[in-house]
């Protein structure tokens, strides 16, 4: 079965620091895989989305970036950190059965301060 | 654009039902999907619905009418453990699902 690692579970960042999010999937082969962003009290953002290594689509400009350096590997990063960074960072993989399906990884909560 | 509209909140009895609706206007169609989302947590998949009518899953059942652009989640003998977010999502044909904001369901004795 298909299983999705996020790390960190939490962070707490200063503002201006670097971020680098990971998150690595099991059992399957080329997803398709996503970042989103939940802010406190509000919906899903869809903020990056790869179908293959080194295939990165961006879905709003931010001063957020990502990279797939491995298969199922799908890494979020920022140079600098905003306070409006903080948030709840989803990653997830496209079911391979049920097309559009989302399957999520436990998330990691950002805090920016 | 996209446009997804499901409640803010609800508020139900244990053992009761309660319905959740979500209204949407997407360029394509390719499904309808209904997430849970406790508090803290990852959303998890609940259902899919592609053709319109009822399709049930146990305590849990999802209605779509695709000419009326509509759908709604059914929540039968309502439990404390169903308090969370149910959050509605419509698949265009593309990688991308489109997702509502979600409606909180807050479950009470």
């Amino acid at each position: 079965s298909q299983t999705i690692h996020q790390w960190p579970a939490t962070l707490v960042q200063p503002v201006g620091s670097p971020l680098s999010l990971e998150c690595t999937v099991e059992g399957t082969s080329n997803p398709n895989l996503y970042w989103y962003r939940q802010a406190a009290g509000r919906g899903l953002q869809l903020l990056f989305y790869s179908v293959g290594i080194g295939q990165i689509s961006s879905e709003v400009p931010q001063n957020l970036s990502a990279s797939r350096p491995q298969d199922r590997q799908f890494i979020l990063s920022s140079k600098k950190l905003l306070l409006s960074d903080s948030g709840f960072y989803l990653c997830a993989l496209e079911s391979e059965t049920m097309k559009e399906t989302q399957y999520f990884g436990p998330g990691t909560r950002l805090l920016v301060l | 654009g996209q446009n997804i509209d499901q409640p803010t909140e609800m508020t139900a009895t244990e053992g009761a039902i309660v319905q959740i609706n979500c209204t949407y206007q997407t360029s394509g169609f390719n499904g309808l999907f209904w997430y849970q989302q406790h508090a803290g947590e990852a959303p998890t998949f609940l259902s899919y619905n592609v053709l319109d009518g009822l399709e049930e899953k146990g305590r849990f059942s999802s209605f779509l009418s695709r000419s009326k652009g509509y759908s709604y989640l059914l929540l039968k003998e309502l439990q404390m453990k169903d308090s969370a977010s149910y959050l509605c999502a419509v698949g265009r044909g593309s990688y991308i699902p489109t997702f509502g904001r979600g409606t909180s369901l807050i479950v009470h004795p």
